[in-house]
């Protein structure tokens, strides 16, 4: 089992749509997650972070998180072209080591 | 703030050559990672530094990869021989601790092709 596993997609939704980008963990001992996007060609960048179970919301993104399930998923509502990325999942533990998952790639269409 | 440097940019080589990568991290940055991205896949740490000591180097396939921070700021990673199958990008982040909530700074990489 992967440590962190996600869907790679690709998962293609309409402008204006909401994305749900979902994300599996095998460690219980996780303790902080992290959403980077990576456009093409281009280092990772991170735009969420969420350390407690529920909800956490910036701007047009909101995570949430299951620790019980062992759950994160990102959704982006009023998708746009300009979020067509590939959406990459983290996790840490307390050492500060940092396990990504192999990414979703996301398509918005005009 | 100036961020994390990577050099070279591109690199082409052939099998069992060596090459070398350097890394700036952001100034103050105490933690630096190094991070291997094969084309179509998550980045996968090689390893990763606290100031100079190493903190994680458990996927460092440490028969041909090295990769040292000796005074605490800069890093280097090289690969002696080189296989096809490294081929990547291959990814310097830092960031302000070692704490697991601290995001990565992430330079532009250096895509290494092996031929």
């Amino acid at each position: 089992q992967k440590e962190v596993e996600q869907n790679s997609g690709p998962l293609s939704v309409p402008e204006g749509a909401i994305a749900s980008l979902n994300c599996t963990y095998s460690d219980r001992g996780s303790q902080s997650f992290f959403w980077y996007r990576q456009y093409s060609g281009k280092s990772p960048e991170l735009i969420m972070s969420i350390y407690s179970n529920g909800d956490k919301e910036d701007g047009r993104f909101t995570a949430q998180l299951n620790k019980a399930s062992q759950y994160v998923s990102l959704l982006i509502r009023d998708s746009q072209p300009s979020d067509s990325a590939t959406y990459l999942c983290v996790r840490s533990g307390n050492t500060g080591k940092l396990i990504f998952g192999q990414g979703t790639t996301l398509q918005v269409k005009p | 703030e100036a961020g994390v440097a990577q050099s070279p940019r591109y690199k082409i080589i052939e099998k069992r050559q060596s090459v070398a990568f350097w890394c700036n991290p952001i100034s103050g940055h105490a933690t630096l990672y190094w991070y291997q991205q094969i084309l179509g896949q998550g980045p996968k740490l090689l390893i990763q530094f606290q100031n100079n000591g190493v903190v994680d180097d458990s996927q460092l396939p440490k028969d041909r990869f090295s990769a040292e921070r000796l005074k605490g700021v800069d890093s280097t990673l090289k690969i002696q021989p080189a296989k096809l199958e490294d081929s990547a990008v291959y990814l310097c982040a830092s960031s302000p601790g070692g704490l697991s909530s601290s995001p990565l700074h992430f330079g532009n990489g250096t895509r290494l092709t092996v031929t």
